[in-house]
């Protein structure tokens, strides 16, 4: 079965790092999403991608997040100077059409120290 | 009200028995209904969307009460492995807009 896959599986920075997670979606998906979960608390949605760009953002998704779709296979988020809060696991995933059956990568953990 | 609201358990059952979680949302637009299956530090898993007339799949059943903009999702015969956090998940918004989701409903099967 076809699968989202992410990149590290886990990482420790140290506050004010950049940090780049990686995912590459399922090959014919064409919306693309991060969403994160801090230890203990639910899921919460980041951004959505679709034909190169953000179609939304969350709150969350302030300036220190970004989003790129480099080539044909890789959906990056990066996080330019990480604080302490950004520790999470943070989740890709793809869907192939209008917002319904998402599958979700097994996520990042994050830990900035 | 919360976006989408759960009770986050946890329910405690002994193997066999049948169990049902229910969940608000606050949008009486929303069209999009699902229930979710996360184990522990694991990735969300997609266990059954909820249609508007209900649907059943093997042991779960999920039903949509758009009147009192409430899913449930109601599993038969309990098997330990059944042992998770059930999310509600709402596409509040329509369209390809971001999924909200509740907290989680924490399910612990006992032999």
């Amino acid at each position: 079965e076809p699968e989202v896959t992410q990149t590290p599986s886990h990482q420790v920075t140290q506050m004010g790092q950049e940090v780049i997670l990686r995912c590459v979606p399922i090959s014919n998906h064409l919306y693309f999403y991060w969403y994160r979960q801090i230890l203990g608390q639910k899921v919460e949605f980041l951004v959505s991608f679709y034909n190169n760009e953000i179609s939304e953002k969350s709150e969350i998704f302030d300036d220190q997040f970004s989003v790129e779709r480099p080539d044909g296979s890789n959906f990056t988020l990066k996080i330019r100077s990480t604080k302490l809060e950004d520790s999470a696991m943070y989740f890709c995933a793809s869907t192939l059409d209008d917002g319904n059956t998402i599958y979700f990568g097994e996520g990042s953990w994050l830990t900035v120290v | 009200r919360k976006e989408v609201e759960q009770d986050p358990g946890p329910f405690n059952v002994p193997e066999g028995a049948t169990v049902a979680f229910n969940c608000t949302y606050s949008n009486s637009a929303s069209q999009s209904f699902f229930w979710y299956r996360q184990d522990c530090r694991k990735e969300p898993k997609l266990l059954m969307s909820v249609y508007s007339s209900g649907n059943e799949d093997g042991r779960f059943t999920a039903q949509l009460n758009r009147a009192s903009q409430y899913i449930s999702l109601l599993i038969r015969d309990s098997k330990l492995s059944d042992s998770a956090t059930y999310l509600c998940v709402v596409n509040l918004r329509g369209g390809r807009r971001a999924l909200t989701f509740g907290s989680g409903t924490r399910l612990q099967v006992q032999p």
